[in-house]
C-alpha cells in the first residue's frame, strides 16, 4: 500500500450533475496529480497541484477543476458530467526534490455517469 | 496524441517463462521512464524505473532495457509467475515536470 487514500470508492452520477472526489497524499508529499483512466486504457494526466497551486494541466476542459489544501490533500471537481466522464479517477502523490520524482497512486474512485 | 506506444496489448506466458513488453516514445523531452503494475480494482503500483543515461536496470526478476537512439524501452519479467498476472503500463515523464504520459497497457496472463 502506498499511503495514498481516495474517497469515495465508487460513485454513480447522472449526466449534467457535479461531482467532487477526494485524495489524501502520502505523508510528506506536497504534490498531488490527478489522472483519468478509462476502461482498458492507460491513465491520462488531468492536472497537478503543488503547494496549493495548479502546476500543469493536461488536455481536459475547464469543467475539470481542483483544489489542494494546506495539509496537501486534494479535491477533483467535475461539473456538467458527461457519459464519457465514466472512468477510474486516480490521484498520485510525490515529493519534488527526490531524484526520481516517483509518483505513488491511490486505489482510485470509480465514477459511473448514467 | 499518443506519445508512448506500448505492445503487445495482451500476452500469455507459461509459468517460468520470460514476459517481454515493449514501449516506444516520440517526444525526446522525457527524462524518466517508470513501469507500473496494476491489479483489477487497484491503482497502479510503481514496479521499476530507469533514466535515459542508463541502458539497463535490473531489480529481482524485473529488468528494463533502454535504447535512447531508437526511443524504445522494454520490460522483461524473468521466471514469470501466476502472481505476475496483471496489467502493465510503461510511462514517461516530461523534463522539468511531473506529468506522466502512459502507454496503453499490456494485460499479462501467466499460466500455471
Amino acid at each position: 500500500e502506498t499511503g495514498v487514500t481516495q474517497s469515495p470508492t465508487h460513485l454513480i452520477k447522472t449526466r449534467g450533475q457535479q461531482v467532487t472526489l477526494r485524495c489524501s497524499s502520502q505523508s510528506g508529499h506536497n504534490t498531488v496529480s490527478w489522472y483519468q483512466q478509462a476502461l482498458g486504457q492507460g491513465p491520462q494526466f488531468i492536472f497537478q497541484y503543488y503547494r496549493e497551486e495548479e502546476n500543469g494541466r493536461g488536455n481536459f476542459p475547464p469543467r475539470f477543476s481542483g483544489l489542494q489544501f494546506p495539509n496537501y490533500s486534494s479535491e477533483l471537481n467535475v461539473n456538467a458530467l458527461e457519459l464519457d466522464d465514466s472512468a477510474l479517477y486516480l490521484c498520485a502523490s510525490s515529493y519534488p526534490g527526490t531524484a526520481s520524482y516517483e509518483q505513488y497512486f491511490g486505489p482510485g474512485t470509480r465514477l459511473t455517469v448514467t | 496524441q499518443q506519445q508512448v506506444k506500448q505492445s503487445p496489448q495482451s500476452l500469455i506466458v507459461q509459468k517460468g517463462g520470460i514476459s517481454i513488453i515493449n514501449c516506444a516514445y516520440e517526444n525526446t523531452a522525457f527524462d524518466y521512464f517508470p513501469w507500473y503494475q496494476q491489479f483489477p480494482g487497484k491503482g497502479p503500483a510503481l514496479l521499476i524505473a530507469i533514466r535515459p543515461d542508463v541502458s539497463e536496470k535490473k531489480e529481482g526478476r524485473f529488468t528494463i532495457s533502454f535504447n535512447k537512439s531508437a526511443k524504445q524501452f522494454s520490460l522483461h519479467i524473468m521466471d514469470s509467475q501466476p502472481g505476475d498476472s496483471a496489467t502493465y503500463f510503461c510511462a514517461a515523464r516530461n523534463i522539468g515536470g511531473n506529468m506522466l504520459t502512459f502507454g496503453g497497457g499490456t494485460r499479462l496472463m501467466v499460466k500455471p
